[in-house]
């Protein structure tokens, strides 16, 4: 059983659907993560939360829409996306903030997202 | 806009030889650099959270090292081997909540 759980695994949706992409944390970690990797691009920061405050969105566009309901727990809603949004969607958690020295981030394996 | 160079940005090695790659980095405002390797279909691992100027950092055959001044590290692996086959990140933390990660660099072992 991997630390960090996320479901689905692939979503295909239209753009005017809305749907959910789900992390589960089980490593007792106070910061979640999201990040997002379109191709031939770097992981890119979306949005980040520390003991379930949003502490970093990093200029994310309204049409994703992140929800932390406690500290294992974190969703990101997506609504009315372009197909531009395809890509791959990381979950990531740490014990402290990653800007705290020696804090190392776990891994989700993933959501692949693509908008038709 | 932080900007962090990884190269390679990819790698063909015969199994049993040694490589390096590059991470390039910001030499200001440096708080830790991390290595990740990343198998397919996997998630991305830690190998290393790096801190310190001159900071080297070992693990089996893969070893890192860290200059702050310059804004660089090095990955190092030593007698290839097919399971080293990934794409291996490096990401720079710079103070923000989160990581600001390279391209990564492409890592093929041939048998």
């Amino acid at each position: 059983e991997t630390g960090v759980t996320q479901t689905p695994r692939h979503l295909v949706m239209g753009m005017t659907n809305k749907k959910s992409l789900k992390c589960e944390q089980h490593l007792g970690h106070n910061a979640m993560y999201w990040y997002k990797q379109s191709a031939k691009k770097p992981l890119e920061l979306m949005f980040v939360y520390n003991f379930k405050e949003q502490t970093e969105n990093n200029s994310v566009p309204s049409r994703f829409s992140p929800e932390c309901p406690n500290s294992s727990h974190l969703f990101l809603h997506l609504h009315t996306l372009q197909p531009e949004d395809s890509a791959l969607y990381l979950c990531a958690s740490s014990q402290d903030l990653l800007k705290f020295r020696g804090a190392e981030a776990f891994f989700g394996q993933g959501t692949r997202l693509t908008v038709v | 806009i932080l900007n962090v160079e990884q190269s390679p940005q990819s790698l063909h090695v015969q199994e049993g030889d040694s490589t390096n790659f590059t991470c390039s980095f910001p030499s200001s405002n440096f708080y830790a650099l991390h290595w990740y390797r990343w198998e397919t279909a996997k998630s991305p691992e830690a190998l290393f959270v790096m801190t310190l100027n001159g900071d080297e950092k070992k693990k089996g055959r893969i070893s890192a090292t860290l200059n702050t001044k310059e804004g660089y590290s090095y990955l190092y692996i030593k007698g290839s081997q097919p399971e080293d086959s990934a794409t291996y990140l490096c990401a720079f933390g710079g103070g923000a909540d989160g990581l600001t990660f390279g391209k990564g660099t492409h890592l093929i072992i041939q048998p």
